[in-house]
């Protein structure tokens, strides 16, 4: 079965470091690949997707993400996080089909 | 463009009794609707995909008795929950898929709708 594995559930950081959080996913065919954020009691907001192209992905808020075919990963990334980025992230995956599988989440917490 | 809406945000009702859900896709015709279930502190569960003018399509153990999905037109869905009890309360969220634009397999997310049930 397709699965989306995140394997950070947890993640603490100061202010001005550096971010990468994990994405893998299962599946051999063509994907779409997603990352969300959700802030603390708000509703999900699209940080990047690929679909094709460059894998080397931009997004809002100075995130970018690179998809690695080879290894299934889709990893997302900041250089300098704000304590503003405190929330949880999702990666998810389209395979096959129009539906989206998402991970279990990260939770990320940035000390002011 | 790309926006969802739902209704109502937040809604606390009495167990027993019954709680509609509104999705709406509001500058685009989305031909498929989606409708997760998020617990606190977990990801989001696929419920049902909702397709305009047909029966919705379940996920492996969602009731689909209990969860009613209707997708009369081709901007609106709605999710009823039939009979809520106390373990119904979650946060319910809508995606919608516009068929006919570029990010064809892409989905857009309602800003979701807090269930409570007492």
């Amino acid at each position: 079965a397709q699965s989306v594995s995140q394997h950070n559930h947890h993640v603490i950081l100061s202010e001005a470091a550096s971010l990468e959080l994990g994405c893998n996913y299962s599946y051999g065919g063509t994907v779409n690949l997603f990352w969300y954020v959700q802030y603390p009691g708000q509703h999900l907001q699209l940080l990047l997707k690929y679909f094709s192209g460059d894998p080397l992905v931009k997004g809002i808020k100075g995130f970018e993400a690179e998809f690695i075919k080879s290894k299934f990963s889709f990893n997302l990334r900041k250089p300098s996080v704000q304590w503003s980025d405190t929330a949880e992230y999702f990666c998810a995956v389209n395979a096959g089909t129009y539906k989206y599988i998402f991970g279990t989440g990260t939770r990320l917490k940035v000390l002011a | 463009g790309a926006v969802v809406s739902q209704h109502p945000s937040r809604v606390i009702c009495k167990s027993g009794t019954s709680v509609k859900i509104e999705c709406r896709s509001l500058d685009f015709q989305a031909t498929t609707m989606f409708w997760y279930r998020q617990f606190p502190k977990q990801s989001l569960m696929l419920m049902a995909t909702s397709n305009e003018g047909s029966k919705a399509t379940y996920e492996q153990g969602v009731e689909k008795d209990k969860f009613l999905i209707n997708h009369a037109s081709l901007t609106l869905s709605t999710l009823t929950v039939t009979s809520a009890h106390p373990e119904d309360s979650s946060f319910y969220i809508c995606s919608a898929r516009d068929r006919t634009g570029a990010s064809y397999n892409e989905q857009f997310f309602g800003p979701g709708t807090r269930l409570t049930v007492l």
